[in-house]
């Protein structure tokens, strides 16, 4: 069956340290990952999007990795603030192409 | 400012009510999603479309209805089919499926 796992646990890490987010995805062949950012109460925002053709990309303190043969998406976020402190979201879209699935979401504490 | 706008954000419903949540955006989207997500977990797709008058089911349509007259409107009615309908909604938009998704700030909503 099609699944797609982050890390349930939070991740809780130093200010000024990088913090490092996984996807993890079976049974997709995703044309697209997406990574949301999500503050509690509020819908998610969008932050970055690769293509399967993209090993990376980056914006401001933000870098994603997309590695097809690993099924693997990696979401760094270089010389974290607390104000970096809230869940995150991987999506890709389905096999069909026609809707994106999201993953459950890891939770990012920064601690001053 | 172009986005997306919820109402209302917390809603009650009794048992045996139908209760119609709306979803307008000035973002000129063609496609539109209603998710549903339960505390600490991720998004599930209830709904979506790509275009005025037409829609799909997502992954957890039953006790659920929508209907897309307008491309700015996507309203979506919960049923008193639907058993278990305490959850926080998100509606979204973007110009084509698979395409980053601009979110709501939600709909709270609890049984009375």
């Amino acid at each position: 069956s099609q699944k797609i796992e982050q890390n349930s646990e939070a991740l809780n890490i130093q200010e000024g340290k990088t913090a490092t987010l996984t996807c993890n995805y079976t049974n997709y062949s995703p044309a697209y990952l997406q990574w949301y950012r999500q503050d509690p109460g509020r819908g998610p925002v969008f932050l970055l999007l690769i293509r399967e053709n993209e090993k990376e990309k980056r914006k401001e303190r933000l870098k994603v990795t997309f590695d097809t043969t690993l099924k693997q998406s990696l979401f760094h976020i270089t010389a974290s603030q607390p104000a970096d402190s809230a869940t995150y979201l991987c999506a890709l879209d389905n096999n069909a192409g026609n809707m994106l699935t999201f993953g459950g979401g890891t939770r990012l504490m920064v601690k001053p | 400012d172009g986005g997306i706008t919820q109402s209302p954000k917390y809603l009650f419903r009794k048992e045996g009510q139908n209760v119609t949540l709306s979803c307008e955006q000035n973002l000129n989207h063609d496609a539109m999603y209603w998710y549903r997500q339960d505390p600490g977990q991720g998004l599930r797709l209830i709904y979506y479309s790509q275009i005025v008058n037409d829609f799909q089911k997502g992954d957890i349509a039953e006790g659920y209805s929508v209907s897309r007259e307008k491309k700015e409107s996507f309203p979506l009615t919960v049923t008193s089919a639907q058993k278990n309908p305490t959850a926080f909604y998100l509606c979204a938009s973007s110009y084509r499926v698979r395409e980053p998704q601009h979110f709501g700030d939600g709909t709270r909503l609890s049984i009375l």
